[in-house]
């Protein structure tokens, strides 16, 4: 089946600091990947749309220069959280979807991070 | 709002019982998708049934659609200590519910 892989799955770093997570599609290419972030026992909220070799779509509320986003390959999209503060700590997840209206989200394990 | 909402919000049952969720939706869908969760991990996709569909099978699941109420159900079958997971809906790349904690007690 179709595997997303994403990298660290825990940051742990001071303020200040700027932190990249990658999403890698390991057996599949995707033009299209997302990326949430999870609060403890809540749902997960997408903050944007990773489109390879365009800009990323932000949804409303979420700082685009705070969290950068690169897609530069059909199997590789970065999010990168810049100049870190306590508030950015969270779970952040990626996840890739194949072409097609029926295809389900496949999800990286997601990245841990926290802000000292 | 077009997310789907999960129905009970916990859930504790004994093993070997049986789970039940419930999704409900606003909008009209292609199709819906369930998803778990263990605590901490990413989401593992479960099942897609697609809006035709009005029920269907995966090993221990059963995943039944109803378009006209616009509800969804998931059914864990002989449940198991390690079926213990928050149970995710989706109408949409984005439209993720709160999701429901499911424990199951040895």
């Amino acid at each position: 089946g179709a595997v997303v892989s994403q990298h660290p799955s825990w940051v742990i770093c001071k303020s200040g600091t700027s932190v990249k997570i990658e999403c890698r599609s390991l057996d599949f290419q995707a033009t299209t990947m997302f990326w949430y972030r999870q609060f403890p026992k809540q749902s997960l909220m997408l903050m944007a749309t990773s489109n390879e070799g365009s800009k990323a779509t932000y949804e409303q509320g979420v700082e685009k220069d705070k969290f950068l986003i690169n897609h530069a390959s059909l199997t590789l999209s970065t999010l990168t959280v810049t100049s870190a503060h306590p508030e950015d700590s969270s779970f952040y997840i990626c996840s890739a979807r194949l072409q097609g209206v029926n295809q389900p989200q496949h999800f990286g394990d997601g990245t841990r991070l926290s802000i000292l | 709002s077009q997310q789907g909402e999960e129905d009970p919000q916990a859930l504790s049952i004994q093993e070997g019982e049986n789970a039940t969720m419930n999704c409900s939706y606003k909008t009209s869908i292609n199709n819906l998708q369930w998803y778990r969760q263990n605590s901490g991990r990413g989401l593992v996709h479960l099942i897609l049934i697609r809006s035709n569909e009005r029920e269907k099978h995966s090993g221990r699941l059963r995943v039944t659609l109803d378009t006209s109420k616009k509800s969804s159900s998931l059914l864990i079958t002989a449940s198991r200590a390690a079926d213990t997971a928050s149970y995710f809906c989706a109408t949409l790349y984005w439209a993720f519910g709160s999701g429901t904690r499911l424990s199951i007690r040895p």
